[in-house]
């Protein structure tokens, strides 16, 4: 079965800091990676996905990830924050072919002034 | 609509009670999504329909569950009987994937879900 660990519950940093969310699976087959990012009080938002090919993926808002299949990892990057990217973020894994999501714990990123 | 639209956005009820969820996902997508989030978790899934039908309800957490999409479009996820457990946000997602396409290619999108509080 595939599963989703993300490592920090919380990622402080300052306005115009870089910042990186790690997400890391765990599948014995070839996997479907998503991040998604929820602000409050909202649905989900679809930031950014890994279906196959370049390991680098550029989503919206500036947002980047990169596919490490070495190290089992989809680590979700941006290389300057801004306040309204405070949010939830979630990295999700599923099968080719398949439905099911399997998400993350989540990362709450706080942007400070 | 553009988007999946879910209502009632804050759901109160005392324990014992039903309640029902509706969800109108995005005109034309065929399959159609709930998920529970409970407080500080990740959405976790319930049930999946591919138009009218209800594929799959392994996630269900008990009998007091229960969800339709009668035309394949509008669904309503019912709970019978509420527990404070139950106490959670209620997902909807739609996708114009479905069985023989590419589910990769046609990811899910959420609606802002409803907040269900058991007291």
């Amino acid at each position: 079965a595939q599963s989703v660990t993300q490592l920090d519950s919380q990622v402080p940093v300052f306005e115009e800091a870089p910042v990186e969310l790690r997400c890391n699976y765990s599948s014995s087959v070839s996997v479907y990676l998503f991040w998604y990012v929820q602000y409050p009080n909202q649905g989900l938002q679809l930031l950014l996905k890994y279906l196959s090919g370049s390991t680098l993926v550029k989503g919206i808002n500036g947002f980047e990830a990169e596919f490490n299949k070495s190290q089992t990892s989809f680590h979700l990057r941006k290389p300057s924050v801004h306040i309204s990217d405070t949010a939830e973020y979630f990295c999700a894994v599923t099968l080719p072919g398949a439905y099911k999501y399997i998400f993350g714990t989540g990362t709450r990123l706080k942007v400070l002034a | 609509g553009a988007g999946v639209s879910q209502s009632p956005r804050y759901k109160v009820a005392k324990r014992g009670q039903d309640v029902a969820l509706r969800c109108d996902p995005i005109s034309g997508h065929v399959s159609l999504f709930w998920y529970q989030q409970a407080l500080g978790q990740g959405p976790e899934f319930l049930t999946y329909f591919q138009n009218e039908a209800q594929l799959d309800k392994s996630g269900l957490p008990s009998d007091r569950f229960f969800a339709e999409r009668p035309e394949g479009s509008v669904s309503t996820l019912k709970i019978q009987r509420t527990q404070q457990e139950d106490s959670a946000v209620y997902l909807c997602a739609s996708s114009s994937g479905g069985q023989g396409k590419n589910w990769g290619n046609q990811p899910q999108h959420f609606g802002d879900g409803t907040r269900l509080s058991i007291l």
